[in-house]
């Protein structure tokens, strides 16, 4: 069974350029957390998604970013004209359905992005 | 903070017994969990933390709902112990709040 995948690894990209991070869930996992980390800081909690809706975005930046996890494929976290400040650690965990309190989140190896 | 840890960095020697501590802000908060993070990976499970207090092997976790304070007790330090500990408070619309971690390093 394998777990949360992220791609890519690492994104470079330059000042004003978009960067699209990738997260599939672990298989039978129908909600993604996005959260972000920049260096030595903790994670913090960027966006809840799951199939086709957004739970809660209280933590996404209000311009800029967008995510969504569509029916079908990866769940998408898409930064548009990233500036210096957008270079950080991304992960992507998810969780099984349903509400149960106690729910593991199991996180991805995370895409670390760097803005030139 | 939503969850604020003290950030260390504590360095202990082996076999130490190392105590980390850990406040959150929303009494409303349903669950609450210990990771591990090891430098530059993701963070991984280490284990949920119960009324009761509980128990896994060297490791012991503690709540007290009413100081909404959680705390984990590390026993007979290892050198692969070493590792950011993340103290993680679940909210009742199911996502999580990190703490910012408290780095341990166990010197041999």
């Amino acid at each position: 069974n394998a777990g949360v995948m992220q791609n890519p690894r690492h994104l470079v990209r330059r000042r004003g350029q978009e960067a699209r991070l990738r997260c599939s869930p672990m298989k039978g996992h129908s909600h993604v957390y996005w959260y972000r980390q920049l260096p030595e800081e903790g994670l913090k909690f960027m966006v809840y998604l799951q199939k086709e809706n957004i739970i809660d975005e209280s933590g996404m930046p209000k311009e800029r970013f967008s995510a969504e996890f569509p029916k079908e494929g990866p769940s998408i976290l898409r930064i548009q004209q990233v500036v210096r400040g957008d270079s950080a650690a991304y992960f992507c965990a998810s969780s099984t359905p349903g509400l149960a309190s106690n729910h593991e989140q199991f996180f991805g190896p995370g895409t670390r992005l760097t803005v030139l | 903070k939503e969850v604020e840890q003290d950030p260390g960095p504590f360095n202990v020697p082996e076999g130490a017994t190392v105590a980390f501590n850990c406040t959150y802000s929303n009494s409303a908060s349903q669950s609450f969990f210990w990771y591990r993070q090891d430098c530059r990976k993701e963070p991984k499970l280490l284990m949920s933390v119960y009324s009761s207090g509980n128990e896994d092997g060297r490791f012991t976790a503690q709540l007290n709902r009413a100081s909404q304070y959680i705390s984990l007790l590390i026993r007979d330090s290892k050198l692969s112990d070493s590792a950011t500990y993340l103290c993680v408070v679940k909210n009742n619309n199911n996502d999580m709040r990190f703490g910012a971690g408290t780095r341990l390093t166990v010197k041999p």
